[in-house]
């Protein structure tokens, strides 16, 4: 069955742990990325990647890491999460070079205290 | 950063009704124009995917128009039931390779 995996789905931490969410995608797609909904905004994207070895940065990158050194992964790794961090955290996938639509993992919820 | 904006935010239905809503983007640089369908306590999940202006697309009960020169697309559900309740978001992809997501219509079909 084609997915996006996250990992974990419930985390709840303190300020300065640092943490890591897991993404994982089985479809073989070339683009992955990550986005954070907070209520009363959109999705907003924190970084993407259009392959190995290749990230960017998108609309709210800060206090995010992202490394892409699979194809299938992408983690997003939070080096000392805040509690303004505390969110609903979607990792994504599509092909490139195509308008194809996105697959998103079942999302992260993460609190941080 | 892109303004997507989606309207109405929320939205109360009856059952059997028809409904409709917008979602207004940037005119320029137009690439491509998604609508998906995000459940409760599940994933968004794509419904269309237009790139043509002029397009119109359907999925059962659902269907999507695109205009592309004054930036705009509307989604409508015909004969609403109980399980489209849902939040329905666009989103616009320019000539980058990110999609900018509006803020959502959240739609309630009431029995």
């Amino acid at each position: 069955e084609a997915q996006v995996t996250q990992n974990p789905r419930y985390l709840i931490t303190v300020t300065g742990k640092k943490l890591t969410v897991t993404c994982s995608q089985n479809m073989n797609h070339e683009y992955m990325s990550w986005y954070r909904q907070d209520p009363g905004l959109g999705l907003r994207q924190i970084y993407y990647s259009m392959n190995v070895e290749v990230t960017d940065k998108g609309d709210v990158p800060e206090g995010y890491k992202v490394s892409r050194k699979e194809k299938r992964n992408f983690p997003l790794i939070l080096e000392s999460p805040s509690p303004n961090q505390t969110s609903l955290y979607f990792c994504a996938s599509r092909m490139t070079g195509s308008p194809g639509e996105l697959f998103f993992g079942e999302g992260s919820r993460l609190t941080v205290l | 950063i892109l303004n997507v904006e989606q309207s109405p935010q929320s939205l109360h239905v009856q059952e059997g009704d028809s409904t409709n809503f917008t979602c207004s983007f940037p005119s320029s640089n137009f690439y491509a124009l998604h609508w998906y369908r995000w459940e409760t306590a599940k994933s968004p999940e794509a419904l269309f995917v237009m790139t043509l202006n002029g397009d119109e697309k359907k999925k059962g009960r659902i269907s999507a128009t695109l205009n592309t020169k004054e930036g705009y697309s509307y989604l409508y559900i015909k004969g609403s039931q109980p399980e489209d309740s849902a939040t329905y978001l666009c989103a616009f992809r320019g000539g980058a390779d990110g999609l900018t997501f509006g803020k959502g219509t959240h739609l309630i079909i009431q029995p």
